[in-house]
């Protein structure tokens, strides 16, 4: 199995430009999470899906950011307009729904100047 | 709501030495499970032991160990016989056991820069 994918692994954009993260999960795998982390706040979850339909999003900051699971294969988180506070790594997560233990994708390193 | 804290941002070990990081944690949960996870440089997070609440047993992964004191909300990571390759963050993490069936959010603390030395 690949594991959980992300793309791009690193992204430069501009401030006021709209980003996009990819995810593509563990195949089997129906929960999804985002993370992000940060040096000043670490880690912290943003949203998660349990069987492509959203659980938990009162992670996620503000308007600005919304995700999305159209299928059980895939997921994309948008910044729009990105701002520079947003830089950080963003990681998507999948596990069996009831499990324990949550595979990590490699992150996704984004940096807004 | 959960909390999780690690008291030592940083420590240092000598290779071949054993090293212990520290955890404690907030909730009013009665089933969770417990987590570390090893961040090296090249940033993946890997799952290194876990512990079930209801387990009184601690968790053992060949070099890793765990110290559970559930009545204490501490867990406790032992590393025998450090190598080079432990170097890297270690994240203590949290997470609800839910009856209904689905999934939940992991609860990180801040983590624990280890460096091994030779």
């Amino acid at each position: 199995d690949a594991g959980v994918i992300q793309s791009p692994r690193h992204e430069v954009t501009e401030m006021g430009q709209e980003v996009t993260l990819r995810c593509k999960p563990i195949s089997g795998h129906n929960s999804l999470f985002w993370y992000r982390q940060t040096m000043m706040r670490g880690l912290e979850l943003l949203i998660y899906f349990n069987n492509n339909v959203p659980i938990d999003d009162s992670g996620m900051p503000e308007d600005r950011f919304s995700a999305k699971m159209p299928n059980a294969s895939f997921s994309t988180l948008k910044i729009q307009p990105s701002e520079p506070r947003d830089s950080a790594v963003y990681f998507c997560a999948s596990s069996f729904v009831g499990a324990a233990e949550a595979f990590f994708g490699q992150g996704t390193r984004l940096t807004v100047v | 709501a959960q909390t999780v804290t690690q008291s030592q941002p940083e420590m240092s070990v000598q290779e071949a030495e054993t090293v212990t990081l520290s955890c404690t944690y907030d909730t009013s949960e009665s089933n969770y499970y417990l987590f570390w996870y090893k961040q090296p440089p090249s940033r993946q997070m890997i799952l290194v032991i876990r512990q079930e609440a209801y387990k009184q047993q601690n968790a053992t992964e060949n070099r890793f160990s765990v110290n559970f004191q559930k009545a204490a909300k501490s867990f406790s990571l032992k590393i025998s016989d450090s190598q080079l390759g432990d170097t890297a963050m270690y994240f203590c993490a949290f997470m609800k056991q839910t009856s209904r069936g689905g999934s939940e959010k992991l609860v990180f603390g801040k983590g624990t820069k280890l460096t091994v030395n030779p």
